[in-house]
């Protein structure tokens, strides 16, 4: 099962909108309802930010919003701050009964 | 307070074996769906098992089927991953997450440092 695609960076100003893109196949992120995406800071362990494309945990900023059109998964941030800088990872289940991870993007606020 | 507190991890040669053992504090760990995750040195995320509540189902990864197994033991709130014939390239530190619901993993331990080297 290969890694879904994510851009390697990311870069924004304070204040600005960015979003990371992940693309699956028709064997993945097409066909199933179950994308999440994580935030990870380097040393702590990773942050469910989404789950089921489009839902929010509680306690997680509605400064995250996702989406999913076709095969590919988007994670849009909006408002940046400083303390978003981290990586981000986006995850589905597989018609494989399998589980896979984006290979991760580098957001970098400016 | 939900924590998952992993353990086990360690230096061993290639072919070795190695036990994970992930302990499960401040929830039902019964009524939950868990995973195994490791990230390499300087690599991504990637899953390794998913083992579902009551064991009705366990997948693995391409990477590791064959050679880690994983198991639950509800009474004991703890969750396991024993690894054999271990390779160079299974050196990775090695996350228990719960899902919420399926594949969506709102818990992460702090992780266990797993080195595969002669």
């Amino acid at each position: 099962q290969s890694a879904l695609t994510q851009p390697a960076s990311v870069s924004g100003s304070p204040g600005q909108s960015i979003t990371i893109s992940c693309t699956g196949t028709s064997s993945d992120v097409s066909d199933y309802k179950y994308v999440s995406w994580y935030q990870l800071h380097p040393g702590k362990a990773p942050k469910l930010l989404i789950y089921d494309v489009i839902n929010r945990p509680s306690g997680v900023s509605n400064r995250f919003s996702a989406s999913k059109s076709g095969n590919t998964a988007s994670l849009t941030i909006s408002g940046l701050q400083a303390e978003d800088e981290a990586d981000y990872y986006c995850s589905t289940y597989t018609a494989s009964r399998t589980r896979v991870f984006g290979g991760g993007t580098k957001l970098t606020v400016l | 307070e939900v924590q998952l507190v992993e353990s086990g991890g360690g230096l061993v040669q290639p072919g070795g074996s190695l036990r994970l053992s992930c302990a499960a504090s401040g929830f039902t760990f019964s009524n939950h769906n868990m995973n195994w995750v490791r990230q390499a040195p300087g690599k991504g995320l990637e899953w390794v098992s998913y083992i579902s509540r009551s064991s009705g189902a366990i997948y693995y990864g391409d990477s590791v089927r064959g050679r880690f197994t994983v198991s639950r033991d509800d009474a004991k709130n703890s969750m396991y991953l024993q690894m054999n014939s271990l390779r160079v390239e299974d050196t990775a530190l090695y996350y228990c997450a719960r899902d919420l619901h399926y594949y969506d993993s709102d818990y992460w331990g702090q992780g266990t440092l797993v080195t595969v080297s002669s």
